[in-house]
């Protein structure tokens, strides 16, 4: 069964600095999605970028951009210059692409993200 | 706002009771995800539904249920509810069978 892990339950960024949440992920699988979404206070599951694993090329999405690392099953996202509005909670996300596999996202637990003005 | 909607928005009801919590997708979205988020177990997926038609089932108990009716609009049916239930439940939408997802808002469901 895949499985994602976030191994930082909180960290802590400088307003206009750069901060990266890592994620790791275990499958036996050799195609499938990577997202990252956002969970403001509001609770509203925001979606924040997306990875298709047979793509080489690292996802970029404004001040967002993932590193990912398909050999070491890593899958980190980099915010620059953050911004008050950026503090929620971060979740990665896994999902299959196998004609027959579920659609269903598996998330890890979580990175609480706190920015200081 | 994703245009996925939930209603309601929030819900308290007590032990034993019967509640149903209802989701639109986004226009033209055939399938339909149900997540429940809980403190102790995080973000667990449910049940999904494409086009009126079950496809997936995760971690659901017996006393939950869903259905999609042919408008495409979504209902989950939680019964005998315990304590243990209360939660935030959300509702996902992807035009595809296995396209992006994205939430609606979320039920916070309190059981006393």
């Amino acid at each position: 069964a895949q499985t994602v892990t976030q191994s930082q339950p909180e960290m802590s960024v400088q307003e206009a600095e750069t901060v990266t949440l890592s994620c790791t992920y275990d499958t036996s699988e050799s195609d499938y999605y990577l997202f990252w979404y956002k969970q403001p206070p509001s609770r509203q599951m925001i979606l924040v970028i997306r990875q298709e694993a047979y793509k080489q090329q690292n996802a970029t999405e404004n001040r967002f951009s993932v590193n990912f690392q398909k050999a070491a099953k890593s899958f980190s996202l980099k915010i620059s210059d953050s911004q008050l509005g950026d503090a929620a909670m971060y979740f990665c996300a896994y999902r299959g692409n196998y004609g027959g596999s579920q659609g269903n996202l598996i998330f890890g637990k979580g990175t609480k993200l706190s920015v200081k003005p | 706002d994703s245009g996925v909607t939930q209603t309601p928005k929030h819900l308290i009801t007590a032990t034993g009771q019967r509640v149903t919590l209802r989701c639109s997708p986004r226009s033209g979205d055939l399938s339909v995800y149900w997540y429940q988020q809980s403190l102790d177990q995080g973000l667990q997926f449910l049940i999904q539904y494409y086009n009126g038609e079950e496809r997936a089932k995760g971690n659901i108990l017996e006393r939950f249920s869903a259905q999609q009716f042919p408008d495409l609009h979504s209902e989950l049916n939680l019964s005998s509810l315990e304590l243990g239930d209360s939660a935030l439940y959300f509702c996902a939408s992807s035009d595809t069978y296995l396209g992006t997802q994205y939430f609606g808002p979320g039920t916070r469901l309190l059981v006393l």
